[in-house]
């Protein structure tokens, strides 16, 4: 079994509608992220969590909200989907105790907002 | 802040060639980490190599291998003997070292062809 998952692997929504995108993680980190990925633009960082009640903005949060459900489940949402959040999105996951700050990617969500 | 930049969009070499995708970067951090990451079409995101930017010595994982130079901030990867498999978007990724964050940044992305 994968140690990150993310749920669903593809998702086509209208705008103005509510969606969430799920991400688990079986191996034991404290920390996780949410990245979107745009052609030409690599990944950016979307927010990041250090544990359940730390939560925190990155570099582009503006219509997006997360919530740390528990230590293995990071869950992002868009309250109001427009087509310009069309992206793949990824979800990571780092240990804080591990010292060479390697991030453990997710398969990525395909979101697509017509 | 942080910013990390590949200058090659694309690239594309004859398989069993040796290929170097560039990357620079800046921060002001004095301890920080540098990472390749490799995108095959499944999407999913695969570490390369690491470099530790207190090592002196460069990085190297089998065939891939990396040229750096600190005080250039240039972090480059070579791949030698170069294979179909390795067909991918490559991503060049800066983590500073700063008390409690570990924030990855990433350059644009190189797309990698290998030809049979």
């Amino acid at each position: 079994d994968a140690d990150v998952t993310q749920t669903p692997r593809n998702r086509i929504t209208k705008t103005g509608k509510r969606i969430m995108l799920e991400c688990s993680q079986t191996k034991g980190h404290d920390r996780m992220y949410w990245y979107r990925q745009d052609p030409g633009l690599g990944l950016r960082l979307i927010y990041y969590s250090f544990d359940v009640k730390d939560i925190n903005k990155g570099e582009i949060s503006d219509g997006y909200s997360v919530s740390r459900q528990a230590q293995a489940k990071f869950s992002l949402s868009l309250e109001s989907a427009i087509p310009n959040q069309t992206a793949l999105y990824f979800c990571a996951t780092s240990d804080r105790g591990q010292g060479n700050n390697e991030q453990y990617f997710g398969p990525g969500t395909r979101l697509t907002v017509t | 802040a942080q910013t990390v930049t590949q200058s090659q969009p694309e690239m594309s070499v004859q398989e069993a060639e040796t290929v170097t995708l560039s990357c620079t970067y800046d921060t002001s951090e004095s301890n920080y980490y540098l990472f390749w990451y490799k995108q095959p079409p499944s999407r999913q995101m695969i570490l390369v190599i690491r470099q530790e930017a207190y090592k002196q010595q460069n990085a190297t994982e089998n065939r891939f291998s990396v040229n750096f130079q600190k005080a250039a901030k240039s972090f480059s990867l070579k791949i030698s003997d170069s294979q179909l498999g390795d067909t991918a978007m490559y991503f060049c990724a800066l983590c500073p070292v700063i008390q409690g964050a570990q924030k990855l940044v990433f350059g644009q992305g190189t797309r990698l062809t290998i030809n049979p």
